[in-house]
């Protein structure tokens, strides 16, 4: 069964870079039928769709993000990735991968990873 | 500011039907499908409804979605202690340059 598991530092500087990657384990990246995705979520808010990438490396993004944004995938490690550049404190959240397809949309999640923004 | 519009509460008693709104537009709702996610406090978000009013395998048919014009609805019928949790309605957005977006959400209290 599939799982996937986001991984990276809990705490980034105002500035920085946000860098999380998120593992996929009991099936392959590799897949015409999956897309991936990341999800953010402020503490106590809700949902905000961040960037969707395929495994050949197709990406579609949030407009109110896509500057700052880039989502990459490693196919030979069934990763894919999340950079959000200049973060501010706006930018502290819950940050879940997702697997997503074109009927289900977000069918399988990760757990999440808390991301605060401090100096 | 969410693009889509949920109550931000609602309550209903063990064995009642609740329906949870979420109200959108023409390039949301109106065109595209809608989605609801369950998400049981502290943890990720769980999907209920797929395509409108379509369920999951597995899913409970306690558990059903509704759509007309540029609103949708979820219905949870003989409620739970469990089904306490926060609902979240999602769609395709066709503006600008096309986005997902989710409703702001709905804590539900079973009394």
């Amino acid at each position: 069964q599939m799982q996937l598991q986001e991984s990276g530092p809990g705490l980034v500087k105002p500035s920085e870079t946000l860098s999380l990657t998120c593992t996929v384990s009991g099936g392959s990246i590799i897949s015409d039928t999956y897309y991936w995705a990341w999800i953010r979520q402020p503490p106590g808010k809700g949902l905000e769709h961040i960037g969707i990438i395929s495994h050949t490396g197709r990406t579609s993004y949030n407009p109110s993000l896509r500057s700052r944004t880039t989502v990459s995938v490693d196919t030979t490690r069934n990763q894919f990735s999340l950079n959000l550049r200049s973060v501010t404190a706006a930018d502290t959240a819950f940050y879940y991968c997702t697997r997503l397809t074109t009927v289900t949309f977000l069918d399988l999640w990760g757990r999440g990873s808390l991301v605060t923004v401090s100096s | 500011q969410s693009v889509l519009t949920q109550p931000p509460s609602a309550s209903g008693t063990p064995g009642q039907r609740v329906i949870i709104s979420c109200s959108g537009s023409s390039s949301n709702i109106g065109d595209n499908y809608v989605y609801w996610y369950q998400q049981l406090p502290g943890a990720a978000p769980k999907l209920l409804i797929y395509r409108n009013d379509q369920r999951p395998s597995g899913l409970p048919d306690r558990f059903s979605g509704s759509k007309s014009g540029t609103s949708a609805s979820l219905a949870i019928s003989g409620l739970r202690s469990e089904d306490e949790a926060d609902y979240y309605c999602a769609a395709w957005d066709d503006s600008l340059s096309g986005n997902w977006v989710f409703g702001g959400g709905t804590k539900l209290t079973v009394l």
